[in-house]
């Protein structure tokens, strides 16, 4: 059972446009969601967080939006850079539990 | 400030040899910590995680263990590999508080 779904694969986007990247979750026990950024054969880095009592949280070009309601939040990047090209991972976690779920990730790139 | 170091970066075994990937993390004391795998098209799935010493949780029954010797080092290990063990580990630490997990370089591979 996938707890965290990315149902997108991939995106490509022109450089200067946003870039929206979509995760769904399906436990309403979540209670934080984060985003990494991974680069080929290098470990994922720790992008933007939101927790489950806000709706938005912004860091410079990256904005999180939690729709809570719907069980969906996005990663917007505005404006994108052809350095933002990486996969994407969606995270989240909550409760007693120390786990982080992982979504499968998007491949965004990022044309000049 | 915490440093995280995972060994070998990458790795060429045969099949039904024994398997140890160490991880250490420095400069935080009492951390969680986790592995993960990343196979192709399944995102990151973790496989174990420790909130102490000598205290190990399993996600996913396979042929792999984990081992917390110390407070700051995590083990993987198989007694003998299978093909399907392939694939790009990755071990991450978090503090008991804080949402976000970092995650080390990782370590490729590949059983033949």
């Amino acid at each position: 059972d996938q707890q965290v779904k990315q149902n997108s694969p991939s995106l490509s986007v022109q450089e200067g446009r946003i870039s929206i990247l979509n995760c769904d979750y399906t436990n309403s026990m979540f209670d934080y969601f984060l985003w990494y950024k991974k680069y080929p054969a290098e470990g994922p880095t720790f992008l933007i967080s939101i927790s489950s009592i806000k709706d938005k949280n912004e860091d410079g070009r990256f904005t999180v939006f939690l729709n809570k309601s719907a069980k969906h939040l996005s990663l917007h990047i505005v404006p994108s850079q052809p350095g933002d090209s990486a996969v994407y991972f969606c995270a989240a976690g909550g409760g007693s539990n120390y786990k982080l779920t992982f979504g499968k990730g998007t491949l965004l790139t990022v044309n000049p | 400030s915490q440093t995280i170091h995972q060994w070998p970066a990458t790795l060429v075994q045969p099949v039904g040899s024994p398997l140890s990937l160490e991880c250490t993390v420095e400069g935080t004391s009492n951390p969680n910590l986790y592995w993960y795998r990343q196979a192709a098209g399944r995102g990151l799935q973790l496989l174990f995680y420790s909130v102490g010493i000598g205290q190990i949780s399993s996600e996913v029954p396979q042929n792999l263990s984990a081992s917390r010797p110390q407070d700051r080092q995590f083990i993987l290990s198989s007694k003998k590999l299978l093909l399907s063990d392939s694939g790009f580990y990755l071990c991450a630490w978090r503090t008991s508080y804080d949402t976000e997990a970092f995650f080390g370089q990782g370590t490729r591979l590949t059983v033949v």
